[in-house]
């Protein structure tokens, strides 16, 4: 199966920044990836998927890449942002989550 | 409104039996495939399997395998996730979502259910 890693595991930004998350595939996944956002007590957001923002996400957040190796670029931090950030492949099953980012206000 | 709605926190003994379901509204239930995922205390999202709807074809991530049953009743438009015998090890919050494509399976979920906490213990 298919091993998703996420780096770093936390991130420190400040309120403006711009945060760049990654994630890497053991093995090609080709462009089926998907970003998802995760904020505590809540369930999981599609962020993006199959190279396209989800319905309703600010354009701050962008993702690129393909085959093994993606990025997560969100443009300037705000305030609602802070929150844990999944990758996900679904080229193949089972559909493994990368271990997350944590990014947190510096 | 499009919306996956959870059966209930659940406390259990090990050894119990239970299901969790996950009522799927404003949309064709059974043209988006569901799946179930997993989050431990403090930990990740755990891919665990998925159904789709239509004839209740099933694949189980081989982590998960034998261990829980997904189902589902289309007349309902309901999918659940069962075990036969909970462990301590179950522990955790258990999500569903929608796949959001139609047509193929290569496709992210974009639809989640509000989470249903299973806490097993003695």
């Amino acid at each position: 199966e298919i091993v998703m890693t996420q780096s770093p595991a936390t991130l420190s930004v400040s309120p403006g920044e711009r945060a760049t998350l990654s994630c890497r595939a053991s093995q090609s996944v080709s462009s089926n990836l998907a970003w998802y956002q995760q904020k505590p007590g809540q369930a999981p957001r599609l962020l993006y998927g199959a190279s396209t923002r989800a319905t309703g996400i600010p354009a701050r957040f962008s993702g690129s890449g393909s085959g093994t190796e993606f990025t997560l670029t969100i443009s300037s931090l705000q305030s609602e942002d802070f929150a844990v950030y999944y990758c996900q492949q679904y080229n193949n099953w089972p559909q493994n989550f990368g271990g997350g980012t944590k990014v947190e206000i510096k | 409104e499009v919306q996956l709605v959870q059966s209930g926190a659940e406390v259990k003994k090990p050894g119990e039996s239970l299901r969790i379901s996950c009522k799927g509204s404003g949309y064709s239930f059974t043209n988006h495939w569901i799946t179930w995922v997993r989050q431990m205390p403090g930990k990740g999202l755990e891919w665990m399997g998925r159904i789709d709807p239509s004839d209740s074809y099933i694949n189980y991530s081989p982590s998960f395998q034998g261990h829980v049953t997904i189902s589902a009743d289309k007349s309902i438009n309901t999918a659940y996730l069962q075990w036969s015998s909970l462990k301590a090890s179950d522990t955790a919050m258990y999500y569903c979502a929608r796949l959001r494509s139609t047509v193929t399976m290569l496709d992210a979920f974009d639809i989640w259910g509000q989470g249903t906490m299973v806490t097993v213990s003695s």
